[in-house]
């Protein structure tokens, strides 16, 4: 089994759609979760990060982690065409000094 | 955030020969990583880059295979020695910053060996 299980998709939403991508993960160490995303012929760009269990919002994007359930999820409000990436978690169990686990990564499209 | 490159951006290259991928960051940092991310794959972590120290590797990554320099706080290098056909990959350098809890990462360099 994997440490960090993601739906690769790929998911297929129209504009203005509220997308949902999640994670499960194994290793009840992980306290550091972070969303990249990742464009076509790209390097992985840091969407948020989160610490523990809570939620946190930025703009369009919210981030949610329940430890108790080790379910992390990326909400995107209002998608857009230019949010057609792939989308990965990310965690560790000490933060941007230790190596991070990676999901598969979900290919999100939106569509006009 | 960091602001990351790396050289060069793609490369294809013969089995059996070797590529050094240079890693450059704006401003001193700790930790450099270097990952790999084959294709449809996510990314895997080959080794921790510390300045002054010997390169720390994950299992299944050899220093042989893939020696890793790190001169100072804001350079580095991966090297893909004797190159075989299932080394083609994206390889990404990624960084810390101080009191960061996560990691920035390069562009990638897209290698493909033929």
């Amino acid at each position: 089994q994997k440490e960090v299980e993601q739906d690769p998709g790929p998911l297929s939403v129209p504009e203005g759609a509220i997308v949902s991508l999640n994670c499960t993960y194994s290793n009840s160490a992980f306290q550091y979760f972070m969303w990249y995303r990742q464009y076509s012929r790209k390097g992985p760009e840091l969407l948020m990060y989160t610490y523990s269990s809570g939620n946190k919002e930025d703009g369009r994007f919210t981030a949610q982690v329940d430890k108790s359930s080790k379910y992390i999820s990326l909400f995107i409000r209002d998608s857009q065409p230019s949010d057609s990436a792939t989308y990965l978690c990310a965690m560790s169990p000490a933060g941007g000094y230790n190596k991070l686990i990676f999901g598969a990564g979900t290919r999100l499209a939106v569509h006009p | 955030s960091a602001v990351i490159s790396q050289k060069p951006s793609r490369d294809i290259c013969q089995r059996g020969t070797s590529l050094t991928i240079q890693c450059q960051v704006d401003s001193q940092v700790t930790m450099m990583f270097w990952y790999r991310q084959q294709p449809g794959q996510s990314l895997t972590l080959i080794a921790t880059a510390n300045q002054g120290s010997e390169a720390t590797y994950e299992s299944g990554f050899v220093i042989d295979k893939f020696p890793i320099s790190r001169p100072n706080l804001t350079f580095s290098t991966l090297t893909v020695s004797n190159m075989s056909p299932e080394d083609s990959s994206i390889y990404l350098c990624s960084v810390d910053r101080e009191a960061q809890e996560t990691q920035y990462f390069g562009p990638g360099t897209r290698l493909l060996v033929l």
